[in-house]
């Protein structure tokens, strides 16, 4: 069955470092992939997505990678600021499914 | 202005008891959901309803119940709660009928401790 993990439960860095989030994901049929940002106490909030047809998106401070080959997911956020941490997840879909959700990386940021 | 709502915030009950958990978006989304997270912050769908018809109900037990009196609310109705209820409950919703993998905007969650 599908399943969606992160390599690291914590990540730790200084503020004006450079983050980067790492999902692996099991289901080679997925084709959307979407990067939620949850903060203490609130429900989660789109990030960036990015489809099967590419391998790289850029936002605001974050760029999102995709590696079909090897079916992995990275977040990177630039300049990482206190406002920045929080939970972050990665969940993947396939056609029109409802997207599989990952357990979470605890993203910290020291001042 | 408040996309997603959910009452109450916080509740704590006590095991066998029923409570509902109620949704509001005034986003004007055809579907919404309910989600249900774990103390190690895994979320996991439970029902999906799209202009007040269901059309995804994973693996619940029958005791959890959607209601959705219109495409703007979906209530959850828990019976008879057990301990293993204990966590905090999302609500969202995304724009389009035909497209699940529409972004979804969720609410603040429901914090329920079953004791």
């Amino acid at each position: 069955g599908e399943s969606v993990g992160l390599h690291l439960p914590t990540l730790s860095v200084q503020e004006g470092d450079n983050s980067i989030i790492n999902c692996a994901y099991s289901n080679s049929a997925s084709d959307y992939f979407i990067w939620y940002k949850q903060e203490s106490g609130k429900g989660p909030q789109f990030i960036i997505d990015i489809r099967s047809n590419m391998d790289k998106r850029q936002g605001q401070r974050v760029t999102v990678l995709l590696n079909k080959t090897v079916k992995h997911l990275s977040l990177q956020i630039a300049a990482t600021q206190p406002g920045d941490s929080a939970v972050y997840f990665c969940a993947t879909a396939q056609g029109s499914y409802i997207p599989t959700f990952g357990r979470g990386t605890s993203l910290i940021v020291h001042p | 202005d408040t996309a997603v709502s959910q009452t109450p915030k916080y509740l704590v009950t006590q095991m066998g008891n029923d409570k509902s958990i109620k949704c509001e978006q005034n986003l004007g989304h055809d579907t919404m959901y309910w989600y249900k997270q774990d103390s190690k912050k895994f979320l996991k769908i439970m029902f999906s309803y799209n202009n007040k018809e269901l059309i995804i109900n994973e693996t619940v037990p029958n005791r959890f119940s959607p209601k959705s009196p219109d495409k703007a609310h979906l209530n959850l109705h828990i019976n008879s709660l057990e301990l293993g209820d204990s966590a905090v409950y999302f609500c969202a919703s995304s724009p389009t009928s035909y497209s699940l993998t529409d972004t979804q905007y969720f609410g603040p969650g429901t914090r329920l401790t079953v004791l």
